[in-house]
């Protein structure tokens, strides 16, 4: 157990719906990341938060959007959903702060989107 | 920017057989490199790592040695089991700039092997 929980663990929607993806990272950690794993993309960065801050964007479609709460816990929103969605997408946490970038993360088990 | 290349794969093994998964990156900096692996229906599990020149990361029999010389970090075990079937992912830690720790991933290698 990473200690990083994601919820919900699967998930099937319609195309052109919403969905919202939770992760809640280890106790401690600051930093929040969110990956896409699809078969013809492989992992693919998305965005990074620390501290409740935006801090880094990967290949982050306009169509989706994160944030990270007071908490800590961390939102991914998937809006207009199309079939190429489908994806596992993975929350990741660390420790890292500013000036110690090379601290590993911790994955969670990740949320299957299944888009029909 | 950052890239990581894995051997193509998927590699088919029979048990006790020697493993190797090359992983080639580039990289501005000073990256720290990571294998990651992912067994089926699972997440991703960090296996090892190694954050500078010439360390050596091992972890359940698994070694892999950071080359600057020749940006490498390939991934071996002398002995694999039936249980190491599993998607092995290599990955450098982006050290620099904006980016606070996020990692760029090799595209993975589906291992099996076989009793």
């Amino acid at each position: 157990d990473s200690g990083v929980t994601q919820t919900p663990k699967h998930l099937i929607t319609a195309t052109g719906q919403r969905v919202t993806l939770r992760c809640s990272p280890r106790s401690g950690d600051l930093s929040v990341y969110w990956y896409q794993q699809s078969l013809d993309q492989g992992l693919q960065f998305l965005i990074q938060y620390y501290n409740g801050e935006e801090r880094a964007k990967g290949n982050i479609l306009e169509r989706f959007s994160a944030q990270q709460f007071p908490d800590l816990h961390s939102e991914l929103n998937l809006s207009s959903l199309e079939l190429g969605d489908s994806a596992l997408y993975f929350c990741a946490s660390s420790v890292a702060r500013d000036r110690v970038w090379s601290t590993e993360a911790f994955f969670g088990q990740g949320t299957r989107l299944t888009v029909v | 920017g950052n890239s990581v290349t894995q051997m193509e794969g998927p590699v088919t093994l029979s048990e006790e057989a020697f493993l190797t998964i090359n992983c080639t990156y580039t990289a501005t900096g000073y990256p720290s490199l990571f294998w990651y692996v992912q067994y089926p229906g699972e997440g991703l599990q960090l296996l090892l790592k190694a954050t500078k020149a010439d360390d050596k990361g091992s972890n359940k029999g698994f070694e892999a040695t950071y080359r600057k010389e020749t940006t490498s970090f390939h991934l071996e075990k002398g002995s694999v089991q039936v249980s190491d079937s599993a998607v092995y992912f290599c990955a450098l830690s982006d050290a620099g700039g904006t980016s606070y720790g996020k990692l760029t991933f090799g595209q993975g290698t589906i291992l099996t092997v076989h009793p």
